[in-house]
């Protein structure tokens, strides 16, 4: 089936340093990926609509200038967690839909800002 | 605007029971409701879908749910639990596809925890 990967798995960072986290789509395009941020034993939430060639559409609530996205190409899409506090420390997801009509999901990253 | 709920933060069963996970919907126009798993510090696996046709869904892993639109609800079930079936389950809905083809973002349910006891 349909691969999406995410790198990197699991990173720990200082308070202050940004962090990028990339999705790709290992054997299908994706014009739209979508980024999920998920707090312990909580539901995901919507960050963020990737889109190729053009700018993210952010959910309401959710600081573009922190939490930067680009789709660099049809297969790629990054998130950029900016200047990190320890509350960003988060799981994050990010899924790619398929032409099938199915959604598949990275393995997720887990950030920890100490 | 698009909702699910899922009323039980976790749900209990011995294996070889069956097991139900509840899922209701509230949406504007014809549904489409997904069921997705998640094992601890893993992405999402999905389990089956319904967006028109039959009723009853079968999905991976011998999971099934079935669409009742007069109770608004997508319940998942497995006739015989087993260990491994332990895992966070989320009930999603999305809109149909855009005009354009475009793809609609999904709403998830807070999850429910499964845990199924040897």
């Amino acid at each position: 089936g349909a691969v999406v990967s995410q790198h990197p798995s699991r990173v720990i960072c200082k308070s202050g340093t940004s962090v990028k986290i990339e999705c790709r789509s290992l054997d299908f395009q994706a014009t739209t990926m979508f980024w999920y941020r998920q707090f312990p034993k909580q539901s995901l939430m919507l960050m963020a609509t990737s889109n190729e060639g053009s700018k993210a559409t952010y959910e309401q609530g959710v600081e573009k200038d922190k939490f930067l996205i680009n789709h660099a190409s049809l297969t790629l899409s990054t998130l950029t967690v900016t200047s990190a506090h320890p509350e960003d420390s988060s799981f994050y997801i990010c899924s790619a839909p398929h032409n099938t009509g199915e959604l598949f999901f990275g393995e997720g990253s887990r950030l920890t800002v100490l | 605007a698009q909702s699910v709920a899922q009323p039980e933060d976790q749900v209990n069963v011995a294996e070889g029971n069956p097991l139900t996970v509840k899922c209701t919907y509230s949406v504007s126009g014809n549904p489409y409701l997904f069921w997705y798993v998640q094992y601890p510090n893993r992405g999402l696996q999905f389990l089956l879908k319904y967006i028109t046709g039959d009723n009853l869904v079968k999905g991976s892993y011998g999971f099934e749910a079935e669409f009742n639109k007069s109770q608004t609800s997508f319940h998942l079930k497995k006739p015989s639990a087993l260990v491994s079936d332990s895992a966070l389950y989320f009930c999603a809905v999305r809109d149909p596809p855009k005009w354009n083809g475009g793809y609609n973002k999904l709403i998830f349910g807070a999850g429910t925890r499964l845990a199924v006891h040897p």
